[in-house]
């Protein structure tokens, strides 16, 4: 079956702009999470959503960014008025809730100049 | 606060001979733990698990070992291959939840 999947796989933008990052989980898989690498950094988590629960928003950095997730679909990652940091791979993943093993998308690369 | 730590950033090994990639974490309350491996432009794919009930786990050339007085985990790949080239994350989670506690990842490069 299909796997995790984002888009776009690259985003280039100016400081400033909004940019909008989409996942799609694989089907039935209940929980969702938002992972980001910076270069020659490890996985840095940012936030999990898990069926209907509140989502856990530990991990966003600032309150520029915000996620959605429309029931036990698509999520969507949104960061305002980017800045030079945030450039970095964002990953998503996804799993059946019972089962730690998260399968990941290919993630989408930001870049902000 | 670094829970989940890597610290050799890098490791080469020759074809053939065996890869170990060590993990240390800090939480005595995680009680599972993965290893994920990732190459250039894809995602981290899972690799192998083990709990915390366990001391080592084996997958064919993959074999994981726990240490839980030491707070300690490692990889072992024998016989490494190329194809094994690649970032290998470590992976901790707490007792009932979901959420992993990724290590920094330590970047294996296995030459003929």
């Amino acid at each position: 079956g299909a796997g995790v999947s984002q888009s776009p796989s690259n985003k280039v933008t100016e400081k400033g702009k909004d940019v909008e990052l989409r996942c799609d989980p694989i089907s039935g898989h209940t929980a969702l999470y938002w992972y980001r690498q910076r270069l020659g950094q490890g996985l840095e988590f940012l936030i999990y959503f898990q069926g209907n629960s509140a989502p856990d928003k530990s991990g966003l950095p600032s309150d520029r960014f915000s996620a959605e997730r429309t029931g036990e679909s698509v999520s969507t990652l949104t960061i305002q008025r980017t800045q030079q940091e945030d450039s970095a791979v964002y990953l998503c993943a996804s799993t059946q809730g019972w089962d730690n093993e998260q399968f990941f998308g290919p993630g989408t690369r930001l870049t902000v100049l | 606060d670094q829970q989940v730590k890597q610290n050799s950033p890098s490791l080469s090994v020759q074809e053939g001979r065996i890869s170990i990639l060590n993990c240390d974490y800090t939480n005595s309350m995680f009680d599972y733990f993965l290893w994920y491996k990732k190459y250039p432009a894809e995602g981290p794919t899972f690799l192998i698990s083990i709990s915390s009930i366990k001391d080592k786990n084996e997958d064919g050339r993959f074999t994981v070992f726990l240490n839980k007085s030491a707070k300690h985990l490692s990889l072992h790949i024998v016989p490494s291959q190329p194809g094994d080239s690649a970032v290998y994350f470590c992976a901790a989670s707490l007792y009932n939840t979901d959420k992993l506690i990724f290590g920094t990842g330590t970047r294996l490069q296995v030459f003929p």
